[in-house]
């Protein structure tokens, strides 16, 4: 069936440098990709998405880039820090502009990002 | 900040108890939802909730799962007969209709659900 998927299981990287979690997606009809972040003990939480139609989207240190042609997804974060350290999850939904959609999530299976002091 | 509750935070139970998990989304957010979380895997959607209704489920959302909305505040999960394989992390989560955002979720810190 369609998927969510992740390439890489675990990043480990040291204070200020960029991270780079990829993901892998399958259903080419969602409407919307998200990244998630997921601390340890707590619910996930809304980092950025990014709309079928767009190639990059920036945030607040983090970048989202789509790469439709062969269904990718990554997160970008500049100068990672250990608040950062987390499980990484991408999402797909088929929300559309019309606001009927329910919004329901289909996420990856995860990366876990380890930052070091 | 306003945030989604969730009580209990552990659940213990025997395999064929009935088991509610109790949620309080943010109280503005129309869309309500519950999904779990097997300890190492993804997590998975399970239901989605609108205008006192149930407007989608997945496969895992059978007869054994209800969910409910008692009042202007309260969105609970019911497991009428629990199995073993329903032991898991259960998450609910709500959003607003606000069109900018449509794909910000808010979760819940999460119920363990252990079946023994």
């Amino acid at each position: 069936g369609e998927s969510v998927g992740l390439h890489l299981p675990t990043l480990s990287v040291q204070e200020g440098d960029n991270s780079i979690i990829n993901c892998a997606y399958s259903n080419s009809a969602s409407d919307y990709f998200i990244w998630y972040k997921q601390e340890s003990g707590k619910g996930p939480q809304f980092i950025i998405d990014i709309r079928s139609n767009m190639d990059k989207r920036q945030g607040q240190r983090v970048t989202v880039l789509l790469n439709k042609t062969v269904k990718h997804l990554s997160l970008q974060i500049a100068a990672t820090q250990p608040g950062d350290s987390a499980v990484y999850f991408c999402a797909e939904t088929d929300a559309n502009a019309g606001g009927t959609s329910y919004g329901k999530l289909t996420f990856g299976q995860g990366t876990i990002l380890t930052v070091h002091p | 900040e306003p945030e989604v509750t969730q009580t209990p935070s552990h659940q213990v139970t025997q395999m064929g108890q009935e088991v509610i998990l109790r949620c309080v989304p943010i109280s503005n957010h129309l869309y309500f939802y519950w999904y779990r979380q097997i300890l190492g895997q993804k997590v998975e959607f399970l239901v989605s909730f609108y205008n006192n209704e149930i407007s989608e489920k997945s496969e895992i959302f059978d007869d054994q799962f209800s969910v409910e909305r008692p009042d202007g505040s309260n969105f609970t999960l019911k497991i009428r007969s629990t199995k073993l394989e329903d032991s898991a992390m259960y998450f609910c989560a709500s959003r607003t209709r606000r069109r900018s955002s449509y794909n910000e979720q808010f979760f819940g810190p999460g119920t363990r659900l252990t079946v023994l």
